[in-house]
């Protein structure tokens, strides 16, 4: 079993939709967590971290269940520059081993 | 500006010809780390340094070796590449502050061993 675990998409979707991604991890002793987009053919950028109590940034809401080992990923009016692959990432290891899911890609259409 | 930079962006090699990838940071961060990304499994993490002469194992260290003699500086070493290691490598450095946790990668580098 994948240690984290992303939907696989891709997710095309039209402007203004909203858009949710899940993402599911192994180690319940994870310490943090993230959401990190990536363009094609560019490097990964941080979107969000992702805090026990959720947190919100703009169009943008991430939750985190920690007793179902569960995060994601809220999109609301979703814009063309949107398009991009979602990365869920865990940090183990007392904060110093990053795991990575696989990412879901995300195509938003006029 | 503040960035994270490797060197070289592309790279056409072959089996057994010891190989370095560099890696800079001009932000003063202390961990550094190094990542592979394959079609279908993600970023995978290589090794990681948490400063000066410290470095670990990441996930998918075999074929790799990695030094950390100044704090800027991370290159990457493979001392006989193989076709298995063709992949696209990032470079990152990390920011711990507060609640703030960020890693900022490189534009990352294209390798192919043939």
């Amino acid at each position: 079993r994948k240690e984290v675990e992303q939907d696989p998409g891709p997710f095309n979707v039209p402007e203004g939709a909203t858009v949710a991604f899940n993402c599911t991890y192994s180690n319940s002793a994870s310490q943090s967590f993230f959401w990190y987009r990536q363009d094609c053919r560019k490097e990964p950028k941080l979107l969000m971290s992702v805090y026990s109590s959720g947190n919100e940034d703009g169009r943008f809401t991430a939750q985190l269940n920690r007793a179902s080992q569960y995060i994601s990923l809220l999109i609301r009016d979703s814009k063309l520059s949107d398009s991009a692959t979602y990365l869920c990432v865990v940090n183990d290891n007392y904060g110093q081993n990053f795991v990575f899911g696989p990412g879901t890609r995300l195509s938003v259409l006029p | 500006e503040a960035q994270v930079t490797q060197n070289p962006r592309y790279l056409i090699t072959v089996t057994g010809k010891k190989l370095t990838v560099t890696c800079s940071q001009n932000m003063n961060h202390e961990y550094m780390s190094w990542y592979r990304q394959d079609p279908g499994l993600g970023l995978r993490q290589i090794y990681y340094s948490m400063n000066v002469e410290v470095t670990d194992k990441g996930d998918v260290p075999e074929g790799y070796k990695v030094s950390r003699k100044e704090k800027r500086n991370f290159p990457l070493i493979l001392e006989s590449p193989s076709p298995n290691q063709t992949s696209l490598y990032f470079c990152a450095s990390r920011r711990t502050s507060g609640n703030t946790d960020t890693q900022y990668f490189g534009p990352g580098t294209r390798l192919t061993v043939l």
